[in-house]
């Protein structure tokens, strides 16, 4: 199976704070790798696919790009809704894999 | 806007056979291109892909599960089910189904999940 590892595990920010999170596969995935916001009690939330596709009505602050091992979420202006957790999902060979997730808490 | 819920018992004793059902709304399952997905999620863990079956009854199961996995659907009803057999407490977990985009393999459309805890 591919292993994701995600850096950092627990991450404490502000609002406007601009936040980037790290998701490694254990062997290249090209670019099929996609995003999650999953908050306390709720399903997680699809923010992008294909690395840097923006899910439909997803705000244009949340962005991702890389390919290969190593892979990034950037949101540009943390809001107070985005303060949650984030999972990266590999997509490239079965089974799908997720990361471990990256805990993003209010400074 | 398509909409999942899944529903089944929330308890279920080690060994026995954990039955859950998702009903779909909103859209058809055997509209196409889509997989419909069970991932489950232990309590404060990561989430962990089950498997998926297609509308013409073509299943994927997780080899870590397979053995104990079936995905059954129900066009008729709209609906698609999961059992899984001979659980134990490692087994407890928030189970969700989702709708997987055929093209990009990405669940878009999720349940909110339900909780099964095994235990005597």
């Amino acid at each position: 199976d591919i292993q994701l590892t995600q850096s950092p595990s627990f991450l404490s920010a502000s609002v406007g704070d601009r936040v980037t999170i790290t998701c490694r596969a254990s062997q290249g995935i090209s670019s099929y790798l996609a995003w999650y916001q999953q908050k306390p009690g709720k399903a997680p939330k699809l923010l992008i696919y294909a690395a840097s596709t923006l899910q439909s009505g997803v705000p244009s602050r949340f962005s991702g790009s890389g390919s290969g091992t190593e892979f990034t979420l950037t949101i540009s202006s943390l809001q107070p809704e985005d303060f949650a957790t984030y999972y990266c999902q590999q997509l490239n060979s079965y089974p799908f894999t997720f990361g471990p997730g990256t805990k993003v808490d209010i400074k | 806007q398509v909409q999942l819920q899944e529903s089944g018992p929330g308890l279920v004793k080690p060994s026995q056979t954990l039955s859950l059902t998702c009903t779909v709304s909103g859209g058809s399952i055997s509209s196409g291109g889509y997989y419909w997905s069970w991932i489950r999620q232990h309590p404060g863990k990561g989430l962990e892909w089950i498997g998926y079956i297609y509308y013409s009854g073509s299943t994927y199961y997780n080899p870590s599960l397979k053995s104990r996995v079936t995905i059954s659907v129900d066009t008729s009803k709209n609906q698609f089910s999961l059992k899984l057999s001979s659980v134990t407490a490692a087994d407890t977990a928030v189970y969700y189904c989702a709708r997987v985009k055929y093209s990009s393999s990405v669940p878009d459309y999720w349940g909110q999940g339900t909780l099964v805890t095994v235990s005597s």
